[in-house]
């Protein structure tokens, strides 16, 4: 069965510093990763996603993101955080979107919350 | 192009009673997904609507919940009845089955059982 593990529940990094979220999953095919951010309020946004490729993905606000099929990781970073980042961070995978049927429902990690410290 | 749009965005009922939450998906997106997050845990994929039909509802936790979409247009998740633990944050995403490969989240409902 699939799973998605994000270790740390909080993380709190001061602004301008630099930013990484962890994120290992265990898939048993080909992984279709996400990593998706919440605001306060709002619904689910996505940052960035990764199918094949360039294992360096880069994504809105700044983020990026590194897939590593040898340690089953794809973890998010970004250079230097702002403010307005402080929000809850979650990573998923799934299946690649089958033509006509679309993608089949994600697994997501627990989350983590990003707090910004001025 | 309007997103994905859920009512009612904080529903708050006592056990027993029934809470029907509703879904509109953006324009032409056959695909529909719920998904549901318990506090404290991760978010889980519930069932996923192409068209009006159901292609996955593995992850229904049973069978108080019902799931329609009548016309392949908006959803909606019934809970009857409602039990503590169905309270969390329900998640609606669509997509369109050709053009985009990831999904696009409403805001949730927030649902408290009392």
């Amino acid at each position: 069965a699939q799973s998605v593990t994000q270790p740390d529940i909080h993380i709190t990094v001061s602004e301008g510093a630099s930013l990484e979220l962890r994120c290992n999953y265990s898939y048993g095919a080909t992984p279709y990763l996400f990593w998706y951010v919440q605001s306060p309020g709002q619904g689910l946004q996505l940052l960035l996603k990764y199918f094949s490729g360039d294992t360096l993905v880069q994504g809105i606000k700044g983020f990026e993101a590194e897939f590593k099929r040898s340690q089953s990781s794809f973890n998010l970073r970004k250079p230097s955080v702002h403010w307005s980042d402080a929000a809850e961070y979650f990573c998923a995978v799934g299946a690649y979107p089958f033509e006509g049927g679309g993608a089949d429902g994600l697994t997501f990690g627990k989350g983590t919350h990003l707090i910004i410290q001025p | 192009e309007a997103g994905v749009t859920q009512f009612p965005s904080h529903s708050v009922i006592e056990k027993g009673q029934t809470v029907t939450l509703r879904c509109d998906p953006i324009s032409g997106h056959d695909n529909l997904y719920w998904y549901r997050r318990v506090m404290g845990k991760e978010i889980k994929f519930l069932l996923h609507f192409v068209k009006e039909s159901k292609q996955d509802e593995s992850g229904m936790p049973n069978n108080r919940f019902l799931a329609e979409r009548t016309g392949g247009t908006y959803s909606t998740l019934k809970v009857q009845p409602a039990e503590l633990e169905d309270s969390g944050v329900y998640f609606c995403a669509s997509s369109h089955p050709l053009r985009d490969t990831e999904a696009f989240f409403g805001q949730g409902t927030r649902l408290t059982v009392v």
